[in-house]
């Protein structure tokens, strides 16, 4: 059946230094992958989305990057910033979205 | 409105009670979904509707659970005889389009409901 889950849960990053939050999931058919951010007492919050055709797609210090081969989707941000601490959940959407478990981004300052 | 507005934020109920939740999605977006995020975990599909109809049910856990979407617009999630178990987060998302297509689903904060 299809699964979606991230690697850590848990991730430590200086401000200023980009994070890497990675994702792997087990349906080879998913053609489309969406990151969320939840702070605490908000809903999910979409931050960036690529279809399977795409190995790579920016945003406003945003890129996520897909690799079909390993099933495997990271979300990258460059120069991290306090506000950037939450809770990060990759999801699939075939149409409904199966979301992992999360990774929780700390900030230090 | 600007967003999705879900209603009340806080739900305490006593076990055994029943519990309506009510989304207010998006004006214009046709598909609204349903979701039940627990303490720590990522949400979890419960139902969603397109328009009116509701094309999926399957993470519904129990028929105590049960959604409606009337007109096509706003929605309740209605869980009756609440358990313990039950306590979570509901979250509701809309979307612009249909299922069939790529959906970037916004989500409103969430009912937080406690059931004692």
């Amino acid at each position: 059946g299809e699964s979606v889950g991230l690697h850590l849960p848990t991730l430590s990053v200086q401000e200023g230094d980009n994070s890497i939050i990675n994702c792997a999931y087990s349906n080879s058919a998913s053609d489309y992958f969406i990151w969320y951010k939840q702070e605490s007492g908000k809903g999910p919050q979409f931050i960036i989305d690529i279809r399977s055709n795409m190995d790579k797609r920016q945003g406003q210090r945003v890129t996520v990057l897909l690799n079909k081969t390993v099933k495997h989707l990271s979300l990258q941000i460059a120069a991290t910033q306090p506000g950037d601490s939450a809770v990060y959940f990759c999801a699939e959407n075939f149409p409904k979205l199966s979301f992992g478990a999360g990774t929780t981004v700390t900030v230090r300052a | 409105g600007a967003g999705v507005s879900q209603s009340p934020r806080y739900k305490v109920a006593k076990r055994g009670q029943d519990v309506a939740l009510r989304c207010d999605p998006i004006s214009g977006h046709v598909s609204l979904f349903w979701y039940q995020q627990a303490l720590g975990q990522g949400p979890e599909f419960l139902t969603y509707f397109q328009n009116e109809a509701q094309l999926d049910k399957s993470g519904l856990p129990s028929d105590r659970f049960f959604a409606e979407r009337p007109e096509g617009s706003v929605s309740t999630l209605k869980i009756q005889r609440t358990q313990q178990e039950d306590s979570a987060v509901y979250l509701c998302a809309s979307s612009l389009g249909g299922p069939t297509g790529p959906n970037v689903l916004t989500f409103g904060a969430g009912s937080r409901l406690t059931v004692l």
